[in-house]
């Protein structure tokens, strides 16, 4: 199947401080790329929708202004997780989708982000 | 909210075969049938996928039910290192964004 890379596998940071995560597809060309977040002994959760060369599309509830993403290219897009705080402690993941049917998505090994 | 139900847990012996059951009453024609695994702490794994008719790869079977509305994954010797949540996932239509159930947690007994 294809790969996709996370980068940083995990990151300590503090509060007030931000993160960038990036996402690489490695084989493949994704227009599209999602980003989820997943708590203690809990399903993911998408947080956004990363189109290449247009504003992501965030999920009800998802900060924008917060969580900043870019994808500028059609095998990367970045998380940005501006002024952290420790609530934004969790598990996050990538996912890039092949372009056309059967549009199955290939996911990232996640980042831990520990905030402090 | 997802559009599959799946049993929360499920035991499995070693060597044996693992069939894990979903439902997905509510699919439409277009709509895959996708099957992902998450190892702890890890990302989802991408195991198969099917729209009408069953399929087989290397590392599973997807059986899919005539009127589509249930399917399984059939893990055909199950080892120890198949122990994860298996998530059963229908798209939104044209590929939309994945919608994550709780999954089912197999874990495989020596």
């Amino acid at each position: 199947g294809a790969v996709v890379s996370q980068h940083p596998s995990w990151v300590i940071c503090k509060s007030g401080t931000s993160v960038k995560i990036e996402c690489r597809s490695l084989d493949f060309q994704a227009t599209t790329m999602f980003w989820y977040r997943q708590f203690p002994k809990q399903s993911l959760m998408l947080m956004a929708t990363s189109n290449e060369g247009s504003k992501a599309t965030y999920e009800q509830g998802v900060e924008k202004d917060k969580f900043l993403i870019n994808h500028a290219s059609l095998t990367l897009s970045t998380l940005t997780v501006t002024s952290a705080h420790p609530e934004d402690s969790s598990f996050y993941i990538c996912s890039a989708r092949v372009s056309g049917p059967p549009w199955e998505q290939y996911f990232g090994p996640g980042t831990r982000l520990t905030v402090t | 909210d997802a559009k599959t139900t799946q049993p929360t847990s499920m035991d499995c012996a070693e060597g044996r075969a693992a069939n894990l059951p979903c439902n997905h009453s509510t699919i439409s024609g277009n709509e895959y049938v996708y099957w992902y695994r998450q190892i702890h702490s890890q990302g989802p794994q991408y195991i198969i996928h099917g729209l009408k008719n069953n399929e087989t790869n290397e590392m599973a079977s997807l059986i899919i039910t005539e009127d589509r509305k249930s399917s399984t994954l059939i893990l055909p010797h199950a080892t120890l290192r198949d122990t994860a949540v298996y998530y059963c996932i229908v798209s939104q239509p044209y590929g939309q964004n994945f919608v994550f159930g709780p999954g089912t947690r197999l874990s495989v007994l020596p």
